[in-house]
């Protein structure tokens, strides 16, 4: 099984940073790899896929990168309603895995 | 406009059965894999079950194997996911997912709870 290590598992930030979440493979593996947003009480919402290319809809201040074992999603400028939690996925192979989770709080 | 809905969620007993729907609409449901992903309470996304398209093909995450049962009817653009010999751990929102389908899984349902207590 390919194990994801997301870090940080929580971040504080302040609307206008720049945040960078990094997801970890326990083996490398090509780009399939996908970024979820997660608010309370709501199903996680896919916003890229394919390691960078963005779902329809999602803002471009989201963009993701990586190849091999190391992944990362990047939020150029926070926005308020982007405060949620974020995990990542890999569909290479089954059993499909998700990261733990990162937390992003207001600071 | 891709909607999923899933119904049969409730409070089962411990070693009980429970037996999941998942509706689709907005797209052509039988051309389409689909997926079960739940999410226990406060906790972090752990991948269920997949079904292709015609159901000749599934696969389970070695949590559920052998006491879950994922199933599709195409007519009825319905996806099941029976459940039998639960535990607490099962507990857990259940959503059903479109795909996973060129390398994408989504979108999800609005969710199912399962709660398993006694």
């Amino acid at each position: 099984d390919i194990q994801l290590t997301q870090s940080p598992s929580f971040l504080s930030a302040s609307v206008g940073d720049r945040v960078t979440i990094t997801c970890r493979a326990s083996q490398a593996f090509s780009s399939s790899l996908a970024w979820f947003q997660q608010k309370p009480g709501k199903a996680p919402k896919l916003l890229i896929y394919a390691t960078s290319t963005l779902q329809s809809g999602v803002p471009s201040r989201f963009s993701g990168s990586g190849s091999g074992t190391e992944f990362t999603l990047t939020i150029s400028s926070l926005q308020p309603e982007d405060f949620a939690t974020y995990y990542c996925q890999q569909l290479n192979s089954y059993p499909l895995t998700f990261g733990g989770g990162t937390k992003v709080e207001i600071k | 406009e891709v909607q999923l809905l899933e119904s049969g969620g409730g409070l089962a007993q411990p070693g009980g059965s429970l037996r999941l729907s998942c509706v689709g609409s907005g797209f052509n449901f039988s051309n389409y894999a689909m997926s079960w992903v739940r999410q226990a309470p406060g906790k972090g996304l752990e991948w269920v079950s997949v079904i292709n398209d015609r159901s000749s093909s599934t696969n389970y995450a070695e949590s559920v194997r052998g006491r879950f049962t994922i199933s599709r009817d195409n007519s009825k653009n319905t996806l099941f996911l029976q459940m039998n010999s639960l535990t607490a751990d099962d507990t857990a929102v259940y959503y059903c997912a479109k795909g996973p389908v060129a390398r994408q899984l989504g979108p999800w349902g609005q969710g199912a709870l399962v709660t398993v207590s006694s």
